[in-house]
């Protein structure tokens, strides 16, 4: 059974860079068959897609957060990573990482991580 | 960016009742939505794939209906265990988009 775990650091400063991990086990982040994606969830608030990474490197995100997200994929680990610059009290939220059962970025999310809570505060 | 449209916001009826949410787009996506359940301090679980295929797993109480702009959620008869957010998510274009939720709540 595929299962997804966040990790990093629950607390940023502001103006720092946010770092997460997730870590794929039960199954290959190498698959030709996957996206998989970041997704954030502001304390009582809606869900807000950040970005979507592909094995092979490929990346998309949300022109929202414009230059400030980064995604990347180790395969050798098993894992990919997200990075978001330069954040602010408003990048507070719970962090999900997320599988794309599909080939296509434009798919839906299955499954989930538990989510991990991020607070940027000095 | 494709902005979904959920209502009501929040609802509180009785177990055993049908219950129905709606989404709609403000362009057509064709049947290119998504609807997942999320439960308190939990993550959002698949619950409708492509508007109207029940996630395998899934309660049969469960469905949804809709294309274009206009879709519909369906629980039928409310089990105390369905207290939970209800959100959908298109996937016509990037970037992917949530509605604001639904919370279903137990009179």
């Amino acid at each position: 059974q595929l299962q997804l775990q966040e990790s990093g650091p629950g607390l940023v400063k502001p103006s720092e860079t946010l770092s997460l991990t997730c870590s794929v086990s039960g199954g290959s982040i190498s698959s030709r068959s996957y996206y998989w994606g970041w997704i954030r969830q502001p304390p009582g608030k809606g869900l807000e897609w950040i970005g979507s990474i592909y094995y092979r490197g490929s990346t998309y995100h949300n022109p929202s957060l414009k230059s400030r997200v980064s995604i990347s994929v180790d395969t050798s680990k098993n894992q990919f990573s997200l990075k978001l610059n330069s954040v602010t009290a408003a990048d507070t939220a719970v962090y999900y990482c997320a599988r794309h059962p599909s080939i296509a970025v434009l798919s839906r999310f299955d499954p989930w991580g538990q989510g991990t809570l991020v607070t940027v505060s000095s | 960016d494709i902005q979904m449209t959920q209502s009501p916001s929040s609802l509180s009826t009785f177990v055993g009742d049908r219950v129905t949410i709606t989404c709609q787009a403000n362009q057509d996506i064709s049947n290119d939505l998504n609807w997942y359940q999320q439960k308190p301090g939990k993550a959002p679980k698949l619950l409708i794939y492509d508007a109207s295929n029940l996630e395998t797993g899934v309660p049969s109480r469960f469905s949804g209906s809709g294309s274009g702009t206009d879709f519909t959620f369906t629980i039928n008869s409310l089990q105390p265990e369905d207290i939970a957010t209800y959100y959908c998510q298109q996937y016509e274009n990037l970037p992917l988009t949530f509605g604001g939720g639904t919370k279903v709540e137990i009179k």
